[in-house]
C-alpha cells in the first residue's frame, strides 16, 4: 500500500518547455486534488477532481491542465512552462466518510524548476 | 470558501501544552473544520478534524467554540518533533482544502 505516489521527484524545465506531474494513489479514493507550494508559503489549489472523469478549477488554475481518465491517476499538464511555475507541486487524494468528512492524504511532492 | 486567519508563528516549552488557534468565521454550516501539519517541506499530515463538538484522538484535542467561528487546536505535551506549520482549513463536500499561511509552531528544549 504506497498511498499517493508523485512523478517525477525533480525535473528542471527550459522556460516553454512541457511536462507532466503524475499523481497515482492506491486507496480507491474517489477525490484527487492538485496543489502548488512556493517558498514560505501555504498551499494553494491547482486543480481538484471529485470523480473519475471529472475536473475543477481550484485558486490558481491558470497554465495548467489536468485529466483524471483513470480513478487512480490524476494528471497535471504544464504546455507552456514559466518561471513562476516553479514551485514544489502536492497531490492528494480522499474518499468521503460516511459522517461527511473527507480527508486528505499527501504524497511526498515535486520539485519543479524553470529557468 | 470559508478564510481563516492563524498567528504566522508560537513558541512551546517542550513537554507543555500548545494552543494553536484559528479564526474561521465565516464557515459554513456543513463544513467540517481540519488540521493539518507540514514539518519541513514533507506532504501535509492530517491531525484531526470536527464539525461541531470538542473532539480529541491520539494526536491533538480540537476545540470548536459554540458558534463555530474559531478552533484550538491542542498538543497537550509538545515534543520537539512537534515542531512545523499547522494549518487549519474548513471544507465541505468536495473535501477541498484551502490552506491560509499558517502558524510555524517551534517547540524549544
Amino acid at each position: 500500500n504506497a498511498g499517493v505516489t508523485q512523478t517525477p521527484k525533480f525535473r528542471v524545465l527550459k522556460t516553454g518547455q512541457s511536462m507532466t506531474l503524475l499523481c497515482a494513489q492506491d486507496m480507491n479514493h474517489e477525490y484527487m486534488y492538485w496543489y502548488r507550494q512556493d517558498p514560505g508559503m501555504g498551499l494553494r489549489l491547482i486543480h481538484y477532481s471529485v470523480g473519475e472523469g471529472t475536473t475543477a478549477k481550484g485558486e490558481v488554475p491558470d497554465g495548467y491542465n489536468v485529466s483524471r481518465l483513470k480513478k487512480q491517476n490524476f494528471l497535471l499538464g504544464l504546455e507552456s512552462a514559466a518561471p513562476s511555475q516553479t514551485s514544489v507541486y502536492f497531490c492528494a487524494s480522499s474518499y468521503r466518510r460516511k459522517t461527511g468528512a473527507n480527508v486528505l492524504t499527501f504524497g511526498a511532492g515535486s520539485r519543479l524548476t524553470v529557468l | 470558501d470559508a478564510k481563516t486567519t492563524q498567528p504566522p508563528s508560537m513558541d512551546c516549552a517542550e513537554g507543555r501544552a500548545a494552543n494553536l488557534p484559528c479564526n474561521h468565521s465565516t464557515i459554513s454550516g456543513n463544513e467540517y473544520v481540519y488540521w493539518y501539519r507540514q514539518i519541513h517541506s514533507q506532504g501535509p499530515q492530517y491531525i484531526i478534524h470536527g464539525l461541531k463538538n470538542n473532539e480529541t484522538n491520539e494526536m491533538a484535542s480540537l476545540i470548536i467554540t459554540e458558534d463555530r467561528k474559531s478552533s484550538t487546536l491542542i498538543l497537550p505535551h509538545a515534543t520537539l518533533r512537534d515542531t512545523a506549520v499547522y494549518y487549519c482549513a474548513p471544507s465541505g463536500n468536495t473535501g477541498k482544502l484551502i490552506f491560509g499561511q499558517g502558524t510555524t509552531l517551534q517547540v524549544k528544549p
